[in-house]
């Protein structure tokens, strides 16, 4: 069965300061790949999404993510990150049902 | 979002009381998902719907039914709360089976005492 890892729990930064957040799945076939984002108190949005082609995905806010298929992995980056990015992200996958299923999430915190 | 409302907004309930929350969409969307978020848990399917009347369970249905009598509607019941459901509940919506992702609601936010 199809399941996702987000290794990071926590994430603390300052302003301008880059970031990298890890997302692994286990299923090796096609996949579509996606990243939301919980503010705080809100519902989740959509980030960015990967479907095909182009490994290396731009989303809204600056954020960008790069698919490898090699190493089953979708990680989240952005060059500098602002105080407004303070939220939760999670990375998801639909299973072979295609029901998506979610990592457990990151909390990102950043101090300004 | 506005095609997809979930209502109450927030909720307390006694221990052993049925409740109902309501989800609601305008996007004549077919595909519909109940998932409950708990910390360190990311979000978890409940249950969820390809169509009226066709349902199906999710990773963590026990305790939980549901209802599609009409396309824009999706109603969640906890038949008998218990503590260990409390949690803030997302609606979500797909017009494909998930491939192409999913819109939520705002959430309810469920306790259980």
């Amino acid at each position: 069965a199809q399941s996702v890892s987000q290794h990071n729990h926590h994430v603390i930064l300052s302003e301008a300061a880059s970031l990298e957040l890890g997302c692994n799945y286990s299923y090796g076939g096609t996949v579509n790949l996606f990243w939301y984002v919980q503010y705080p108190g809100q519902h989740l949005q959509l980030l960015l999404k990967y479907f095909s082609g182009d490994p290396l995905v731009k989303g809204i806010k600056g954020f960008e993510a790069e698919f490898i298929k090699s190493k089953f992995s979708f990680n989240l980056r952005k060059p500098s990150v602002q105080w407004s990015d303070t939220a939760e992200y999670f990375c998801a996958v639909p299973n072979q049902g295609g029901k998506l299923i979610f990592g457990q999430g990151t909390e990102l915190s950043v101090k300004p | 979002d506005a095609g997809i409302t979930q209502s109450p907004r927030h909720k307390v309930t006694e221990t052993g009381t049925p409740v109902t929350l309501r989800c609601h969409q305008t996007e004549n969307h077919r595909y519909m998902y109940w998932y409950r978020q708990d910390p360190g848990h990311g979000l978890r399917l409940i249950h969820y719907s390809y169509g009226v009347k066709d349902t199906d369970k999710g990773e963590v249905s026990d305790g939980y039914s549901v209802s599609r009598s009409k396309t824009e509607d999706f109603l969640l019941t906890l038949e008998s709360a218990t503590s260990s459901q409390t949690s803030v509940y997302f609606c979500a919506i797909s017009d494909r089976a998930g491939a192409q992702g999913y819109t939520f609601g705002s959430g309810t936010r469920l306790t259980v005492v």
